[in-house]
């Protein structure tokens, strides 16, 4: 069964500095990957995702993740960190019907602080 | 293009009761899925409608239902509410036929007093 873990519930990081945020899957396929951020009263958008192909992913707002088959990992990371990227961060794989997306499982979530 | 709608943004319930919640998804988009949100137990997929058809269930008692119309706006109703129902109900819609992005509601806070 799929699954995926996100170390660390909080992390904290000052403006400038590079955001990392772990994610580990465990699949018995062939696993569609994907980064979510949620906003305060809001939903959840789209970061990133990777589905085949190029392993390093680059997604909105100058975030980017590498898929590694090998450690099981898809760590989100972004270079220079600012304050407005304060939110959740959740990690999920695809275990849908024919390829659909509609069923994801998430991750706890990571809470990132951005301090100035 | 507007976006995915849920009605009605916040529900205050008692114990017993049933709740309908609402759904409009983005315009030609044909998947419909459903999540609960919790602090404790974090998002958990309840199920996803394809033209009308449920394609997906997650892991939930049958007091959680849903269905599609024929216009992919989609209805999931709680039976029989428990206090451990209070979460927030996120909707998200996609065209359904591949990898695509899911766009997310802004969710529905149900409280059950």
């Amino acid at each position: 069964a799929q699954s995926v873990t996100q170390l660390g519930s909080h992390v904290s990081v000052s403006e400038g500095a590079l955001v990392l945020l772990r994610c580990n899957y465990s699949s018995s396929v062939p696993p569609y990957l994907f980064w979510y951020v949620q906003y305060p009263n809001q939903g959840l958008q789209l970061l990133l995702k990777y589905t085949t192909g190029a392993t390093l992913v680059k997604g909105i707002n100058g975030f980017e993740a590498e898929f590694k088959k090998s450690e099981t990992s898809f760590h989100l990371t972004k270079p220079s960190a600012h304050m407005s990227d304060a939110a959740e961060y959740f990690c999920a794989v695809s275990v849908g019907y024919g390829g659909s997306q509609g069923n994801l499982i998430f991750g706890k979530g990571t809470k990132l602080s951005v301090k100035p | 293009k507007a976006g995915v709608t849920q009605t009605p943004r916040y529900l205050i319930k008692t114990r017993g009761q049933q709740v309908t919640l609402s759904c409009s998804p983005i315009s030609g988009h044909r998947s419909v899925s459903w999540y609960q949100q919790t602090p404790g137990q974090g998002l958990q997929f309840l199920f996803e409608y394809f033209s009308e058809t449920q394609r997906n269930k997650g892991n939930f008692p049958g007091r959680f239902s849903g269905r599609q119309f024929s216009n992919s706006r989609s209805e999931m109703n709680v039976s029989t509410l428990e206090l451990g129902d209070s979460a927030l109900y996120l909707c998200a819609s996609s065209p359904g036929t591949g990898y695509e992005e899911l766009f997310f509601g802004s969710g529905t806070q149900l409280s059950v007093l």
